[in-house]
Formats: structure tokens, C-alpha cells, sequence
């Protein structure tokens, strides 16, 4: 199984930060690479598909990159609605993993 | 508007068996591949199984594999999941997605309410 690792596991923030969120793969994916917001109580929402594609109706404030192994969601300015954990998950083969997640808290 | 309802949770003993259902509307279930998902208590996200729109390809994970048998209905527009010898690792909320992508390279892009199972004596 490939497994998927996220960091940093938690981090706390600011109004307007710039974030950036690393997931790294046991091994090459391509950019079969997904990332998920989910806040507490609340259904995850798909974020990025496919390491760098924005899903329809994310702000724009929201970026994914990367490819093979590494790979990157930046937040480029923080706002009061971001405060979430976030996950990635990789489709380039069953078992699809997920990472640990990483939990954006307010500083 | 694609609305995925989950249902069927509920509190199972060690052992015991559940099905689970998810009535998918605004969008052709039929020609759309299903997973489940599921998340225990305060933990992250575990891929559960997939299911090819027309049911000839499955896959599960290694936790459930053997325990647990994913199915659709395309004639009611439903998704089971159906658990058997459940066990206390089992718990979880348990979320029905839609599946996009090409290629069996698949995320989710519309995700159910969720229905908690939780095994206990």
C-alpha cells in the first residue's frame, strides 16, 4: 500500500498567513494526488484534484503543486472559514490512502 | 443538485452484522463508480471499498476485505454496503462519495451526510 504522509500534523495560524500543507507518497504518483477540507462536524469537501486543478466553487486562495512524491497545498491568505483539518489522498492505486491530516488552528 | 443520503448505521455487537444504504440523486448513478469511506471517532479518513458503475469491478480495503461486501442497486439509484463479523475497530462514521476521475485514478467529489456505526457489547 502506498502510505501518504502529511505535515505538519497541526499548525496554528493568523488572519491572512500564507500556509503551506506537504504530503509525501511511500512512492511515485504522478499528480494522482487530492486534497480535502474538513471542518468539525462537517462532511469533507474536495479541495484540488489531480496535485494542482482547483474543483469548481473553491476560492482561489486555495493551491496545490507538485508531483511524483512530493507535494504541496499553499493557503495564501488565511481566512476565519479555513480553520479545518485538511487531508490528502491519493488515487493512483487501491487501496486509495489518505493522509494523517493536518489541523489549522487560530493563533 | 447531486444529494447523497446515507443510511443504516446504528449499534452492532462484536460479531454482529449491518447494511448500510446511500440514495444518490441529481446526477446518472448509473454510469458512475461509488465508494465508502469512513472515519473513527476524532480520527482521520479511511478509504472502505469501490464499486464500477456496473458492478463488474469491486476493490476493498485490507481492514474490511472478506468481512464486508460493496453493492449498488442502478434501478433504485443505491449504494450498500453490506458489514458482517464487525468488530470494535470497525466504528465509525461511514460516508457514501461519488467517485470522479478517469481511469479507476478516482476522488470524491460529493461526499453523503455520513451514518455512525458503532460496535460495542
Amino acid at each position: 500500500d502506498i502510505q501518504m504522509t502529511q505535515s505538519p500534523s497541526s499548525l496554528s495560524a493568523s488572519v491572512g498567513d500564507r500556509v503551506t500543507i506537504t504530503c509525501r507518497a511511500s512512492q511515485s504518483i504522478n499528480t494522482y494526488l487530492n486534497w480535502y477540507q474538513q471542518k468539525p462536524g462537517k462532511v469533507p469537501n474536495l479541495l484540488i484534484y489531480e496535485a494542482s486543478s482547483l474543483q469548481s466553487g473553491v476560492p482561489s486562495r486555495f493551491s496545490g503543486s507538485g508531483s511524483g512524491t512530493d507535494f504541496t497545498l499553499t493557503i495564501s491568505s488565511l481566512q476565519p472559514e479555513d480553520f479545518a483539518a485538511y487531508y490528502c489522498q491519493q488515487s493512483y492505486t487501491t487501496p486509495w490512502t489518505f493522509g494523517q491530516g493536518t489541523k489549522v488552528e487560530i493563533k | 443538485e447531486v444529494q447523497l443520503l446515507d443510511s443504516g448505521g446504528g449499534l452492532a455487537q462484536p460479531g454482529g452484522s449491518l447494511r448500510l444504504s446511500c440514495a444518490a440523486s441529481g446526477f446518472t448513478f448509473s454510469n458512475i463508480a461509488m465508494s465508502w469511506v469512513r472515519q473513527a471517532p476524532g480520527k482521520g479518513l479511511e478509504w472502505v471499498s469501490v464499486i464500477s458503475a456496473s458492478s463488474h469491478t469491486t476493490s476493498y480495503a485490507d481492514s474490511v476485505k472478506g468481512r464486508f461486501t460493496i453493492s449498488r442497486d442502478n434501478s433504485r439509484n443505491t449504494l450498500f454496503l453490506q458489514m458482517n463479523s464487525l468488530r470494535a475497530e470497525d466504528t465509525a462514521i461511514y460516508y457514501c462519495a461519488k467517485c470522479t476521475g478517469q481511469g479507476w485514478k478516482y476522488y470524491f467529489d460529493y461526499w453523503g451526510q455520513g451514518t455512525l456505526v458503532t460496535v460495542s457489547s
